[in-house]
């Protein structure tokens, strides 16, 4: 089973400055089958990033996703004030489908 | 547009069954897999298992093989979570989620709104 980390926990910064989230997985994810998720306050996930480095359907590109093998990143370039949340990435290519722990995005 | 409605929130007592429920529009159901995702208050997402409508081939998380019966109704594009015996530990927010991709290698693209479960004696 495929443990994923996230690191850090909680990243503090200002709107209009860069982000730069971390997931490691225990074992090498297959395909770079990694999904990049944002969650805020009492809403429902949305996918942001599939495929390690695909952007879904309506997300900005400031959201860039990238890595492979156990060491992938989420880059948000410029935070807007709507980007500050929980996120979380999911491996998909092996089951079970675990998520990593989160990184939460808060102001500074 | 894809949409994935849910079933409104529940209040039980341990030992109860319950079955809650997710019902999918804006494409066909019979073609995708659709999961359950747990998170459990004030933590992280918990992916539990899947359901292909079309024919009910199902794959389960180990942590939840036994504890929850995942299941679907093509005839009205609505999948099921369902449990027979709650317990405290089970109170949690669940979401639905149809996954895009193929059965080894799928992920949620659009998810429901949540359905809260609360089991307190």
């Amino acid at each position: 089973e495929i443990v994923l980390t996230q690191s850090p926990g909680t990243l503090s910064l200002s709107p209009g400055e860069r982000a730069t989230l971390s997931c490691r997985a225990s074992q090498s994810v297959s395909s770079s089958y990694l999904a990049w998720y944002q969650q805020k306050p009492g809403q429902a996930p949305r996918l942001l990033i599939y495929g390690a480095s695909s952007r879904a359907t309506g997300i900005p590109d400031r959201f860039s996703g990238s890595g492979s093998g156990t060491d992938f990143t989420l880059t948000i370039s410029r935070l807007e004030p709507e980007d500050f949340a929980v996120y979380y990435c999911q491996q998909y290519g092996s089951s079970p489908r675990a998520f990593g722990g989160g990184t939460k995005v808060e102001i500074k | 547009e894809v949409q994935l409605v849910q079933s409104g929130a529940e209040v039980k007592k341990p030992g109860e069954s319950l079955k809650i429920s997710c019902k999918g529009s804006g494409y066909s159901f019979t073609s995708y897999w659709i999961g359950w995702v747990r998170q459990m208050p004030g933590k992280g997402l918990e992916w539990m298992g899947i359901i292909y409508p079309g024919d009910s081939d199902t794959r389960y998380s180990p942590s939840f093989q036994g504890q929850v019966t995942i299941s679907a109704d093509k005839s009205i594009s609505t999948a099921y979570l369902q449990w027979s015996s709650l317990k405290a530990s089970d109170t949690a927010m669940y979401y639905c989620a149809r996954h895009l991709g193929g059965s080894g290698s799928s992920f949620p693209d659009y998810w429901g709104q949540g359905t809260l479960v609360t089991v307190s004696s």
